[in-house]
């Protein structure tokens, strides 16, 4: 089964840019994978973000956008809030299923 | 506006079935074009895809899960249901419903998710 790997945890100043990354056992990740991004903050139900690799959903601010970087998907924060700091998850179509990434803890400090 | 609320029984002994059930409001799950699907995640951990169940009664599990699932719709009741089978201390997580939309990857729409212990 698909392995999808994201970084485990980042730190950003507030007011700062950040990239999250997802990549794939499989190889590189393409629009083929429908790469979607979902912020979840502890204790809540996750949030959809972004779809298919670049779209964002109606509620998500326009500090988020997502790509295709290096062969991965890509989430970045530009001009990172405090109510940013969250857990992120990217999550990808693969083999006929639908696999999620390990998660990355994005702290604001 | 649409609502999902998982129920269940809480705790579940080793190697019996986890059932859970997700009521759907503001919107039915016969429409077509919705993949109504579960995803869980334990304690402290990240998340996992379960499986859906497409608006015309296709379903998609997890393989690594296929054994042990199923996922069937009860239109009458506007409610879809998951059954785990053979459950492990292992399978411990909060359960999560939700609404996918054009695929099984983009889910606008979640319920609070329902804490399920496995223990005797």
């Amino acid at each position: 089964q698909t392995v999808v790997t994201q970084e485990p945890s980042l730190t950003v100043s507030p007011g700062g840019t950040v990239t999250l990354t997802c990549a794939s056992s499989t190889g590189a990740v393409t629009n083929g994978n429908y790469p979607n991004w979902y912020q979840q903050i502890p204790g809540q139900a996750p949030r959809s973000l972004i779809y298919s690799t670049t779209n964002k959903q109606s509620w998500t601010p326009a500090r988020f956008s997502g790509s295709l970087l290096g062969g991965k998907a890509a989430l970045t924060l530009s001009g990172v809030q405090p109510e940013d700091e969250a857990d992120y998850y990217c999550l990808l179509y693969s083999g006929g299923g639908v696999v999620f990434g390990g998660g990355t803890k994005l702290t604001v400090l | 506006q649409l609502q999902l609320q998982e129920s269940g029984p809480g705790l579940v002994k080793p190697s019996e079935t986890l059932s859970l059930t997700c009521t759907v409001s503001g919107g039915s799950i016969s429409t077509s074009g919705y993949y109504w699907g579960w995803i869980r995640q334990p304690p402290g951990k990240g998340l996992e895809w379960i499986g859906n169940i497409y608006y015309n009664g296709n379903t998609y599990y997890n393989p690594s899960l296929n054994s042990r699932v199923t996922i069937s719709a009860d239109t009458s009741k506007n409610q879809f249901s998951l059954r785990l089978s053979s459950v492990t201390a292992a399978d411990t997580a909060v359960y999560y419903c939700a609404r996918a939309k054009g695929g099984l990857t983009t889910y606008p729409d979640w319920g609070q998710g329902t804490l399920i212990t496995v223990s005797s």
